[in-house]
Formats: C-alpha cells, sequence, structure tokens
C-alpha cells in the first residue's frame, strides 16, 4: 500500500512570499489533516478534513494559512505571506474511516520549509 | 484542555538494556493513547495505542506500552534495545469530538552499543 505523499520536500523562500504545499492521501482515507512541527515540539494540527470538509481549523492562522481539499482526495496548503515563525515541518497525514478515536494516523514525510 | 507531558527531553540507554520512555497525560472523559516514532527527515510512524482493555498493550518493533490509569502514565517499553531504535519517540493523546491528536514535546532515544 503507497503511504502519503507530499511534495516539495524542501523550500525556501522570502519573508513575505507565498508557498503551497500539496499531499496525496493514502487511497480510500476519509480523513486528512495538516500539521505543523516547529523544531523542538510535538506536531500541532492546522486543520483537518473529512472528506471534503473542514472539520476543525482552529488553529489554522486564517489570515496567512489556507488549505483546500477538492473532491476529497488530494490536499493544498498555502500560506501568504510568509513570516519568519512560519520556518516549520509541514506534515500531511491521513486516517481510515471517519473521525474515529480508534484509528491511528498515517503521516507523510513532510515539507520542511525554511523562511528568511 | 487535554495535554500530554514527556519529562525527558532525551533518553541514554545502553545496547540490551531496558528502554522506558515517559509520557503523562490530562484529559476528561476516556483516554485514548498513542506513540509515534520519528527518524530523521522522516514522518511520523505508528508504534501502537491504547483504547480500551488490557493495560499493557504492544506494538510494532517489540515496543510495548503500560497504561497506568491511576498515575495517568502511558510509558513506552522494550525489554532489549537495539542501536536502530535511535530516534524522536512522541506521546499523544485524541481530543474532542473531532478526534485530533494532541502530541508531547518528544523525547529523543539514545541507544549506544
Amino acid at each position: 500500500e503507497a503511504g502519503v505523499a507530499q511534495s516539495p520536500r524542501y523550500k525556501i523562500i522570502e519573508k513575505r512570499q507565498s508557498v503551497a504545499f500539496w499531499c496525496n492521501p493514502i487511497s480510500g482515507h476519509a480523513t486528512l489533516y495538516w500539521y505543523q512541527q516547529i523544531l523542538g515540539q510535538g506536531p500541532k494540527l492546522l486543520i483537518q478534513f473529512q472528506n471534503n470538509g473542514v472539520v476543525d481549523d482552529s488553529q489554522l492562522p486564517k489570515d496567512r494559512f489556507s488549505a483546500e481539499r477538492l473532491k476529497g482526495v488530494d490536499s493544498t496548503l498555502k500560506i501568504q505571506p510568509a513570516k519568519l515563525e512560519d520556518s516549520a515541518v509541514y506534515l500531511c497525514a491521513s486516517s481510515a474511516g471517519d473521525t474515529s478515536f480508534y484509528n491511528e494516523q498515517f503521516f507523510g514525510p513532510g515539507t520542511r520549509l525554511t523562511v528568511l | 484542555a487535554q495535554s500530554v507531558a514527556q519529562p525527558e527531553d532525551q533518553v541514554n540507554v545502553a545496547e540490551g538494556n531496558p528502554l522506558t520512555v515517559k509520557c503523562t497525560y490530562s484529559v476528561s472523559g476516556n483516554p485514548y493513547l498513542f506513540w509515534y516514532v520519528q527518524y530523521p527527515n522522516r514522518g511520523l510512524q505508528f508504534l501502537l495505542k491504547y483504547i480500551t482493555g488490557d493495560n499493557l498493550v504492544k506494538g510494532s518493533y517489540g515496543f510495548e506500552a503500560e497504561f497506568n490509569k491511576s498515575q495517568t502514565s502511558f510509558h513506552l517499553k522494550k525489554p532489549s534495545a537495539l542501536v536502530s531504535d535511535s530516534a524522536l519517540y512522541f506521546c499523544a493523546v485524541r481530543s474532542g469530538n473531532t478526534g485530533k491528536l494532541i502530541f508531547g514535546q518528544g523525547t529523543t532515544l539514545q541507544v549506544k552499543p
């Protein structure tokens, strides 16, 4: 079974520029998550989709971050404009079924963003 | 609010010795607990989970975890450490109605030959 795919793996941008990340979840997984992992910290959920609907975006900085999941499969996360504090690894994860408490999440390799 | 604490930034152990990585949690309601491992430049990999039932949970790569409700702990253990177990380990708890994961800050495990 193919895992969660993410691209690009690395990105370096100047502050105030925009950037987009792409995620392709495991086939058939209805729930998709975007996490931000700052160096030395655990991942923090930014947004959670159930199919193509948003379930939780309470920690998404909506003035600069946006995400979509068209057709309930692939997802993109965008930052515009980027700030220095956005430097982090952005992880995409997916899980089967609904937002069940029992299902483990499967993570992609992440995109390491550096904002200069 | 749900939270997870991993009190040790780093754990050092000699190969062949038993290892323990500590985790304590704070939740309202029943706890749903997970352990993940992260190798350099790779995403998190699921190790094991506690949902209900037996307090000793067995997972991947010979790891197990002991759920202790009275001490609100979920420590990760392995009877005999391998050098290849060296990695960053995260404890997490499921939170709220949406099931999002709240992660601890991580513990680096260093296994020396």
